[in-house]
């Protein structure tokens, strides 16, 4: 099947600095990709959809200017968490469909802040 | 809005038995996918069906479209099987997720 690549799988970082997660469609033309948030126990949580190309719709309640998603080609998106805190410490994972219903999901990334 | 129920929250089994995990919905979907977590948080997809029935190895998914009702069975399950198993529904082009079911194999 096809494969989505998330990168990293983890990252540790100072409160205040930015980190940036890579999501890369290996063998497939992503035209959408999904950010998704997950805390421990609980389901994935829809952060933000992004076309390529295009500015990213963000779900309500989700900070559009700490969470910077850019979608600038069919195989790539990027999600920046800026100045982060412990309280954005969590799981993140992409997915990315090609157009059709079904959805590819990367590794996920899990980030800890501190 | 589209809601995703599924159950048992938490499942465990002995090496060798048949599981069944049950996801329902509430609207009309395009696709609903079955996916598996491993501790490490890494999610596969193991089916996508939009009717009738799937099968992958021990793993079966069935859906029924009229009742809004998908179920994911594992024959001869396996210690190995023990992850979370998610239900997501498709609609538009975004996904809906189950809670999720909590599966542990024991040998």
């Amino acid at each position: 099947g096809a494969v989505v690549s998330q990168h990293p799988s983890w990252v540790i970082c100072k409160s205040g600095t930015s980190v940036k997660i890579e999501c890369r469609s290996l063998d497939f033309q992503a035209t959408t990709m999904f950010w998704y948030r997950q805390f421990p126990k609980q389901s994935l949580m829809l952060m933000a959809t992004s076309n390529e190309g295009s500015k990213a719709t963000y779900e309500q309640g989700v900070e559009k200017d700490k969470f910077l998603i850019n979608h600038a080609s069919l195989t790539l998106s990027t999600l920046t968490v800026t100045s982060a805190h412990p309280e954005d410490s969590s799981f993140y994972i992409c997915s990315a469909t090609g157009g059709r219903t079904e959805a590819f999901f990367g590794q996920g990334t899990r980030l800890t802040v501190v | 809005k589209n809601e995703v129920e599924q159950s048992p929250q938490n499942l465990t089994a002995q090496e060798g038995e048949f599981i069944t995990i049950n996801c329902s919905y509430s609207v009309g979907i395009s696709a609903l996918h079955w996916l598996q977590q491993h501790p490490g948080g890494g999610i596969v997809s193991l089916f996508m069906l939009s009717s009738g029935k799937k099968k992958h190895g021990r793993l079966i998914a069935t859906i029924n479209i009229q009742e809004k009702h998908s179920s994911l069975h594992i024959t001869a399950s396996h210690p190995r099987d023990s992850a979370v198993y998610i239900c997501a529904v498709g609609y538009g082009n975004k996904l809906v997720f189950g809670a999720g079911t909590i599966l542990r194999v024991k040998s």
